[in-house]
């Protein structure tokens, strides 16, 4: 069985500065997907970013990168130019790939605090 | 509007009172979830469906029962719940197409006194 471990708990950031968020996963398949979500107070879950195991090009979106080092089983999540809207509880997360009966696998989370 | 609609929000209730959550998605998709999140553990999976009548245990299915007679309704239910059934419960959809994410529910508070 896969597992997703997220050893930060807690982190902060300066608003405007970098934060690295990390995760680690343990698998023994090769085709799989690797996902962030951000859940804020509101308790909506909130895809931030994917990255598929057979594509070496880190993903992207807008502020969020990702680190993903496939021989390491790492990937961890940087937020460039911090707002205090990013301040929320990050989960990450593992997917097998399709025709695999199960669903998501998730970490334990990092709540992340931005410091205006 | 794409949406994964769960029922009630919130709920407070006795231990042993038999109750349903309701999930239910609008997107034709064939895959369904129920995820249960407690602090310190993140979101753990409950039971899962591919498709209608197809059903199997996640990693914490105990005390739980799910039913899929239906394409867009999964939903949930608490035969004899207990108060360690306390959490915030999610559903999800998702099309099972490559990288396509989950589309989840807005969460479903359970008290169990």
């Amino acid at each position: 069985a896969q597992t997703v471990t997220q050893s930060q708990p807690e982190m902060s950031v300066q608003e405007a500065e970098t934060v690295t968020l990390s995760c680690t996963y343990d698998t023994s398949e090769s085709d799989y997907y690797l996902f962030w979500y951000k859940q804020p107070p509101s308790r909506q879950m909130i895809l931030v970013i994917r990255q598929e195991a057979y594509k070496q090009q880190n993903a992207t979106e807008n502020r969020f990168s990702v680190n993903f080092q496939k021989a390491a089983k790492s990937f961890s999540l940087k937020i460039s130019d911090s707002q205090l809207g990013d301040a929320a509880m990050y989960f990450c997360a593992y997917r097998s790939a399709p025709g695999s009966a199960r669903q998501l696998t998730f970490g334990s989370g990092t709540q992340l605090t931005v410091l205006p | 509007e794409a949406q994964v609609t769960q029922n009630p929000r919130y709920l407070i209730t006795v231990t042993g009172k038999k109750l349903t959550v309701t999930c239910s998605q609008n997107m034709n998709h064939e895959y369904m979830s129920w995820y249960r999140q407690d602090p310190g553990l993140g979101l753990r999976q409950i039971y899962y469906s591919m498709n209608v009548e197809v059903t199997d245990k996640g990693d914490v299915p105990e005390g739980y029962k799910v039913s899929r007679k239906e394409k867009r309704n999964f939903p949930l239910i608490l035969e004899s719940p207990s108060p360690n059934q306390t959490s915030l419960y999610f559903c999800a959809s998702s099309s099972g197409e490559r990288v396509k994410p989950q589309h989840f529910g807005d969460g479903t508070r359970l008290s169990i006194l």
